[in-house]
């Protein structure tokens, strides 16, 4: 069955450091990869999508992330935090050939940012 | 900006009353969505729209209903709430048809306890 897998479910972070987050996802096919932020008190917001080509995906905020087809995972990354970083993070899967409607979610990963 | 606003952010009502959560998107956007967040299991659709007087159902449509008169206004209904329908409900709008590959624009959500 498809998933998506976010291992870590509270990542702590010093402010200024570098972050990865990881998603892992299940799907036979092309996958479709989605990362949402969902700050404190705010819709979720997209940051970045892949689809296909380059593989390293810049995003909102100064976010990238690397899609790896061998390791079936696509993590979030950031050079440097920032204190209005901290949120919760979602990575989603859509895929053609699926239902047409449905992406499907990770449980969250929330990134907690030391002083 | 595409703005999806949703009625109320925090909502208690008590067993067995009917309960309806209101969804305005204002950028002529095809789809509409309901999700549930629940801590640990990330979003997972309850209904899903993708014209008007048209909803498809999601993962978990139980206890649930909706309702799309009008393009812009998608509206959740539980008919008589339980305490179990205690959660985060997410509204959310796409442009295109390709669900599954499209972005998702994301109102606050209604925090609902029921008591």
């Amino acid at each position: 069955a498809q998933s998506v897998t976010q291992p870590d479910i509270h990542i702590t972070v010093s402010e200024g450091a570098s972050l990865e987050l990881r998603c892992n996802y299940s799907y036979g096919a092309t996958p479709y990869l989605f990362w949402y932020v969902q700050s404190p008190g705010q819709g979720l917001q997209l940051l970045l999508k892949y689809f296909s080509g380059d593989t390293l995906v810049q995003g909102i905020k100064g976010f990238e992330a690397e899609f790896k087809r061998s390791q079936s995972s696509f993590n979030l990354r950031k050079p440097s935090v920032h204190w209005s970083d901290a949120a919760e993070y979602f990575c989603a899967v859509g895929a053609i050939g699926r239902s047409n409607y449905q992406l499907i979610w990770g449980a969250g990963t929330k990134l907690i940012i030391k002083p | 900006d595409v703005k999806v606003t949703q009625s109320s952010r925090y909502l208690v009502k008590r067993t067995g009353e009917k309960v309806f959560l209101e969804c305005v998107q204002d950028m002529d956007h095809e789809n509409m969505f309901w999700y549930r967040q629940d801590p640990g299991l990330g979003l997972r659709l309850i209904y899903f729209s993708y014209d008007v007087k048209m909803k498809e159902k999601g993962d978990i449509p139980e206890g649930y209903s909706v309702s799309r008169e009008k393009k812009e206004r998608f509206s959740l209904i539980l008919e008589s709430a339980s305490t179990n329908q205690t959660s985060m409900y997410l509204c959310a709008s796409s442009f295109t048809l390709a669900v599954s590959t499209d972005t998702q624009y994301f109102g606050p959500g209604t925090r609902l306890t029921v008591l």
